[in-house]
């Protein structure tokens, strides 16, 4: 079974310019999770999507970031525009029902310059 | 919120050592999880366990949920062990992370 996936690992963009992540889940679990850690503080959380919907967006540090989970399947992380402080790794995990075991990708490192 | 504490923040210790990596949180929860993060920066899951006592191989986990905290046991440590490990625990579906320790194994 394949674990979680993001894409890409890896970014490096302008002040200004616009990045999507994505995050596939593991295939089977409708909950998916976006976090981030920014400049090696703690891992925060951002939001968390039950299927298709948003169950909790209260981490989104402003209206710069949109989520969407179109269909319930993967999920992409757009940033617009992107700011300096935007800088750090992303994450993304999922789990099969609420509060039970969580797996995280390997996460996307943005760095904007 | 929920507040996580993990202790100590930083460890260095000899190839061969063991520790013991402390998790306090401030109130109940539904789950803890610890996870450790690579030098690759990936966050491998190392238990769930929200009460009791696990056991994989030189790790074992032990979490006393009425006590509210879990230890992280390392034994014979190699310098692949190295990173930052972190513990997080679950309340109303979302997850809280500790600030983590940073284990550096000297060879």
């Amino acid at each position: 079974e394949a674990g979680v996936t993001q894409f890409p690992s890896h970014s490096v963009i302008e002040k200004g310019q616009t990045v999507t992540l994505r995050c596939d889940p593991i295939s089977g679990h409708d909950n998916l999770y976006w976090y981030r850690r920014v400049m090696g503080k703690e891992i925060k959380f951002l939001l968390h999507f039950v299927k298709e919907s948003k169950q909790d967006e209260s981490g989104m540090p402003n209206n710069r970031f949109l989520a969407e989970r179109t269909g319930g399947t993967y999920s992409t992380l757009k940033v617009q525009p992107a700011e300096l402080e935007d800088s750090g790794v992303y994450f993304c995990a999922s789990s099969r029902q609420m509060n039970t075991e969580a797996f995280f990708g390997q996460g996307t490192r943005l760095t904007v310059v | 919120g929920i507040q996580v504490e993990q202790s100590p923040p930083d460890l260095i210790l000899q190839e061969g050592a063991n520790s013991t990596l402390r998790c306090n949180f401030s109130d109940s929860v539904n789950n803890l999880q610890w996870f450790h993060q690579n030098p690759w920066g990936q966050l491998i899951n190392l238990f769930y366990i929200p009460s009791g006592t696990k056991q994989n191989g030189r790790l074992s986990a032990t979490t006393v949920a009425t006590e509210r905290y879990s230890l992280l046991y390392i034994s014979s440590s190699q310098t692949t062990d190295s990173g930052v490990y972190f513990c997080a625990v679950t309340r109303d579906d979302k997850i809280i992370f500790g600030k983590g320790t940073r284990l550096h194994i000297l060879p």
